[in-house]
């Protein structure tokens, strides 16, 4: 079945260790996003990619970078975690067009040490 | 920043019983979405409701909206334990490539 796949599932770092999470997808879809969610909260959009135009939000601290190196992979990047980036974070893919929903995948939860 | 409110933030009811949860909104929108989230998982999209529909039904699911009210409600008929999860509706505004404001979910608890 075509998806969106998220490694690890659990990622544990210790704090200001660079740690990069993976997003996969066989949707061939333009769109692909990553998320944080902290316990009990909304998803919060960190930045997005249409193709290879990269979108960050406005409010997404430097810490956090992204590469898309082709279609179907997309890569988070935290240079320095802090106990604050303790979260999980959800990869989403959608297509272009409207109205479109999102696939998510399972997420990685990233816990600092 | 979020968007969205959802009422109430949790419900706890029986099994076949029916769950009402009701989303607020402050811009205008494109469409309104609703996703579950099972504790620990991703978000799986249950439907989606276009700013010129005015109720839509899938399965056991009912939605409306309510564009003067920047509303929408969810409906679960005859609720399963396997309904428990977290619900959160999503509005997308005309804007860049799909981008999504969630509000802050409703946590469901269907006791068998």
């Amino acid at each position: 079945d075509a998806m969106v796949i998220q490694n690890p599932r659990y990622q544990v770092t210790q704090f200001g260790k660079p740690v990069t999470l993976s997003c996969s997808q066989t949707l061939n879809h333009n769109v692909m996003y990553w998320y944080q969610q902290k316990s009990s909260q909304a998803p919060k959009l960190l930045f997005h990619y249409y193709d290879k135009d990269f979108n960050n939000e406005a409010d997404t601290p430097d810490n956090f970078q992204s590469r898309r190196p082709n279609t179907s992979f997309c890569f988070l990047d935290i240079r320095s975690p802090g106990l604050g980036d303790a979260a999980m974070y959800l990869c989403a893919t959608s297509r272009v067009g409207q109205p479109q929903p999102q696939h998510f995948g399972d997420g990685t939860r990233l816990s600092i040490l | 920043s979020q968007q969205g409110e959802e009422d109430p933030q949790a419900l706890s009811i029986q099994e076949g019983e029916n769950a009402t949860m009701n989303c607020s909104y402050k811009t205008s929108i494109n469409n309104l979405q609703w996703y579950r989230q099972n504790s620990g998982r991703g978000l799986v999209h249950l439907i989606l409701i276009r700013s010129n529909e005015r109720e839509k039904h899938s399965g056991r699911l009912r939605v409306t909206l309510d564009t003067s009210k920047k509303s929408s409600s969810l409906l679960i008929t005859a609720s399963r334990a396997a309904d428990t999860a977290s619900y959160f509706c999503a509005t997308r505004g005309g804007t860049s490539y799909g981008k999504l404001t969630f509000g802050q979910g409703t946590i469901l608890t269907v006791h068998p």
